[in-house]
């Protein structure tokens, strides 16, 4: 069964630093999505992404965040300035577009660590 | 807007007896759905959605839940627990032209042998 793929599976930074998340959806899927989980807390909407452009955000994605889609492949998510508060376990999902009851379909995650 | 309240953010049950995990949401417009199973270091994995139709939904692993428009609720049921059941499960809810999901604070069922 096709998969989300996420890399790497464990971020470690120095606070104020640059960091992207990387992400391969499925290959038909043409919605894509971040979530985080902060740890011992639910898991929080980001940011979808349509037609590469932002469909819709949340007030957490500010402008330290930014998304890109570089190929036809990768779904990216990049955090400017990273502070100790932005670590998080990051989630990447996609999903079929066109049909709404399709469901999101997750990768494992990107733990990220700030220190 | 809309919200998912998990209710027990801890739940054990012995092996072989009956599994029930409770969600009730608010939403402003029909629902969508979803129950997802989280196992240690991996990510969300779908057991189960309600879109339309028969309100009854099963899943996989044995999981099923019942989509009670009275009650507010998503409550997720399995008749007999195994021990590879032990996870965490998060409901969550979209609407329609709405593609975020909006996750509960999760519930970590234990299985005891």
């Amino acid at each position: 069964e096709p998969e989300v793929t996420q890399t790497p599976s464990h971020q470690v930074t120095q606070m104020g630093q640059e960091v992207i998340l990387r992400c391969v959806p499925i290959s038909n899927h043409l919605y894509f999505y971040w979530y985080r989980q902060i740890l011992g807390q639910k898991v929080e909407f980001l940011v979808s992404f349509y037609n590469n452009e932002i469909s819709e955000k949340s007030e957490i994605f500010d402008d330290q965040f930014s998304v890109e889609r570089p190929d036809g492949s990768n779904f990216t998510l990049k955090i400017r300035s990273t502070k100790l508060e932005d670590s998080a376990m990051y989630f990447c999902a996609s999903s079929e577009a066109g049909r709404l009851n399709q469901p999101q379909h997750f990768g494992d995650g990107t733990r990220l660590s700030i220190l | 807007a809309q919200s998912v309240t998990q209710l027990g953010s801890h739940v054990s049950v012995s092996e072989g007896a009956l599994v029930l995990l409770r969600c009730n949401y608010s939403s402003s417009v029909p629902p969508y759905l979803f129950w997802y199973v989280q196992y240690p270091n991996q990510g969300l994995q779908l057991l189960l959605k309600y879109t339309t139709g028969a309100t009854l939904v099963k899943g996989i692993n044995g999981f099923e839940a019942e989509f009670k428009k009275s009650e507010t609720s998503f409550h997720l049921t399995k008749p007999s627990a195994h021990m590879s059941d032990a996870a965490e499960y998060f409901c969550a809810v979209c609407n329609f032209g709405n593609e975020k999901l909006t996750f509960g604070t999760g519930t970590r069922l234990t299985i005891i042998p």
